[in-house]
């Protein structure tokens, strides 16, 4: 079992539709959570990060831990072109190793 | 502000010659310092990570070498390329652990051929 799954899509949403990407892990260790941004061909830049469980919100993105369930979600409002990218959630338990999924591609149609 | 710099941007190399990529970081010191890799449809894997200069600890056994000669440099090389080791590889940094969200670079793509 990988330590974070993550359904690879692709996911095709119109334009200002609402987002949910999602991820779950199996280490209940995991106290940490990230959400990246990948755009093709480039690094991945960091969205979200969420320590322990709960939400947190940053403009049209929310994201969302729910360490009961070992389930994590990110929520795009009014989604647009411009966020057509590859999503990578990401865990760590306090150390130097992040585990990354494998992302989740999304196309915004216009 | 900080910057993070990789070169070369795309890489074409036969199987067995050598590796040299480089990562250097601006604006900030004693950072954290990673090498991964990423596969088409898979995560990033972890290769290497530093806290501080000749210090690496590695995450896969391999053909691959990693070295941080100054503060801000960090260095993936190998010795003799295998095909497996064509990816995309990304230099990261970070501050502290745990907290310790990381800041990518813009990555270099080997191909092995």
């Amino acid at each position: 079992q990988k330590e974070v799954e993550q359904d690879p899509g692709p996911l095709s949403v119109p334009e200002g539709a609402i987002v949910s990407l999602n991820c779950t892990y199996s280490n209940s260790a995991f106290q940490y959570f990230m959400w990246y941004r990948q755009y093709s061909r480039k690094g991945p830049e960091l969205l979200m990060y969420t320590y322990s469980s709960g939400n947190k919100e940053d403009g049209r993105f929310t994201a969302q831990v729910d360490k009961s369930s070992k389930y994590i979600s990110l929520f795009i409002r009014d989604s647009q072109p411009s966020d057509s990218a590859t999503y990578l959630c990401a865990v760590n338990t306090g150390g130097f190793k992040t585990i990354f999924g494998a992302g989740t591609r999304l196309f915004v149609k216009a | 502000s900080q910057t993070i710099h990789q070169w070369p941007a795309t890489l074409v190399q036969p199987v067995g010659s050598p590796l040299s990529l480089e990562c250097t970081v601006e604006g900030t010191s004693n950072p954290n310092l990673y090498w991964y890799r990423q596969a088409a449809g898979r995560g990033l894997q972890l290769l290497f990570y530093s806290v501080g200069i000749g210090q690496i600890s590695s995450e896969v056994p391999q053909n691959l070498s990693a070295s941080r000669p100054q503060d801000r440099q960090f260095i993936l090389s190998s010795k003799k390329l295998l095909l497996s080791d064509s990816g995309f590889y990304l230099c990261a940094w970070g501050k502290g652990v745990g907290a310790d969200t990381q800041y990518f670079g813009p990555g270099t793509r080997l191909t092995v051929l």
